[in-house]
């Protein structure tokens, strides 16, 4: 199975300010069609997940455009450009280039 | 606007069966797969396994001798079947919808809303 690795914010976040998040896999996440199926979700208190970003940098529908990805092969980063009290929450990796489907760990984002 | 309603027994005993369904309202049922994603404190997010409209079937090894999912598109359902549950299979269960083509390929794109299945004799 392909790991995700995720590290935690070293502090809360000052509301306005920039965060980033960090995930890595234990192997490259390009896919023989040539994709990165690297996927971001947050889940905010009580809620079930929600798709942010898909293919390391696409914003999913609905998603503000604070919210951006990057990366590639085994490393990959959101940011959040200015966190909003809407943000508070824990952000997953995700891949699905590969079976079985794997999640980071989880980052959680909160407010100082 | 697709939706994934979902429903099953909360409070199992352990050996007895977990039970899941999952309704999907809006949206196509086939150009999907239909997955079962299980969430606990100690281990996170876990995927169990997924189905597509024809009935073609991928699982978690980890599970795999225990999982069955089933659906019927006559009524646009999917299920999750988990046999001999432990005190180790409490957990939040979701259904969600991997879009198995298109743009948003292999994005795990809309969930349900959750079910807490606590296993305890």
């Amino acid at each position: 199975d392909i790991v995700m690795t995720q590290t935690q914010l070293s502090s809360p976040v000052t509301l306005g300010q920039p965060a980033s998040i960090s995930c890595r896999s234990s192997q490259s996440l390009v896919h023989s069609d040539g994709n990165t199926y690297l996927s971001w979700l947050q889940q905010r208190p009580g809620q079930p997940p929600r798709l942010l970003i898909y293919k390391i940098s696409n914003r999913f529908s609905g998603v503000p455009d604070r919210f951006s990805g990057s990366g590639a092969g085994t490393d990959f980063t959101l940011k959040i450009s200015r966190v909003e009290a809407e943000d508070v929450g824990v952000y997953y990796c995700m891949q699905a280039t590969q079976f079985p489907l794997t999640f980071g760990g989880g980052t959680k984002v909160e407010i100082k | 606007q697709v939706q994934l309603q979902q429903w099953g027994a909360g409070l199992l005993k352990p050996s007895e069966t977990l039970s899941l369904s999952c309704a999907v309202y809006g949206g196509s049922f086939s150009g999907y797969s239909w997955n079962w994603i299980r969430q606990t404190p100690g281990k996170g997010l876990e995927w169990i396994g997924e189905i597509n409209h024809s009935g073609s079937t991928n699982h978690n090894p980890s599970l795999k001798s225990r999982v069955t999912i089933s659906v019927d598109t006559s009524k646009n359902q999917f299920s999750l079947k988990l046999n001999s549950v432990t005190a180790a299979d409490t957990a939040v269960y979701y259904c969600a919808r991997l879009f198995t083509g298109g743009e948003f390929r292999n994005s795990l794109g809309y969930w349900g809303q959750g079910t807490l299945v606590t296993v305890s004799s």
